[in-house]
């Protein structure tokens, strides 16, 4: 057990809607991150943030935002989903110590979203 | 180009025999960290072992060493006496200068066979 946790554990939704995704980070860490995963494009890293400010963004959709509330928890918004946007969708959280420090993630069990 | 290269897409290995597992990367920053992570059939990531470009000896965890080669930009995973349970994906993954982000590679698929 990591220490991450992540809510839905399944999501099933059809193509239009919108979802959230919620993480809780491992007690004392300030970063959260959030990944997808899915079978073409592999782990994809979508955007960070470190304590309640966005600190970096990869390939994340216009669709999709985040943010990080005061109690350090993250929610991912997934809006106007479509079938290539079913995959698993991983938090993780880390310390983040600078830069002489592994500043390793600890990855919660992910969210399985399945789009119809 | 990409950042992490696996070029094993899987690997069948006996039980108790020693597995590498290779990854090469791409980076020209000189400040950089690179992971192995583990994610069986269950689906989570489980982080196993880490180096950072300036370390000067091999990680080292249990019975996974990383074979740090900076020259040849090559980071593999070496898991000793192999287990049935380290049947599972496994994919090497970069950390970048001031970025805390990480890039992963597609991943080996590990089979262990009894």
């Amino acid at each position: 057990d990591s220490g991450v946790t992540q809510t839905p554990k399944h999501l099933i939704t059809a193509t239009g809607q919108r979802v959230t995704l919620r993480c809780s980070p491992r007690s004392g860490d300030l970063s959260v991150y959030w990944y997808q995963q899915s079978l073409d494009q592999g782990l994809q890293f979508l955007i960070q943030y470190y304590n309640g400010e966005e600190r970096a963004k990869g390939n994340i959709l216009e669709r999709f935002s985040a943010q990080q509330f005061p109690d350090l928890h993250s929610e991912l918004n997934l809006s106007s989903l479509e079938l290539g946007d079913s995959a698993l969708y991983f938090c993780a959280s880390s310390v983040v110590e600078g830069l002489a420090s592994p500043n390793e993630q600890f990855f919660g069990p992910g969210t399985r979203l399945t789009v119809l | 180009a990409q950042k992490i290269t696996q070029t094993q897409p899987g690997m069948f290995v006996q039980e108790k025999e020693a597995v590498t597992l290779d990854c090469t990367y791409d980076t020209s920053d000189p400040s950089y960290g690179l992971f192995w992570y583990k994610q069986p059939s269950s689906g989570e990531m489980i982080f196993l072992i880490y180096q950072g470009s300036y370390d000067q000896q091999n990680a080292t965890e249990g019975r996974y060493s990383l074979n740090f080669q900076k020259a040849r930009k090559s980071a593999n995973l070496v898991i000793s006496a192999s287990q049935l349970g380290d049947s599972a994906m496994y994919f090497c993954a970069m950390r970048e200068g001031q970025d805390d982000k990480i890039i992963f590679g597609k991943g080996t698929r590990l089979h262990i066979l009894p």
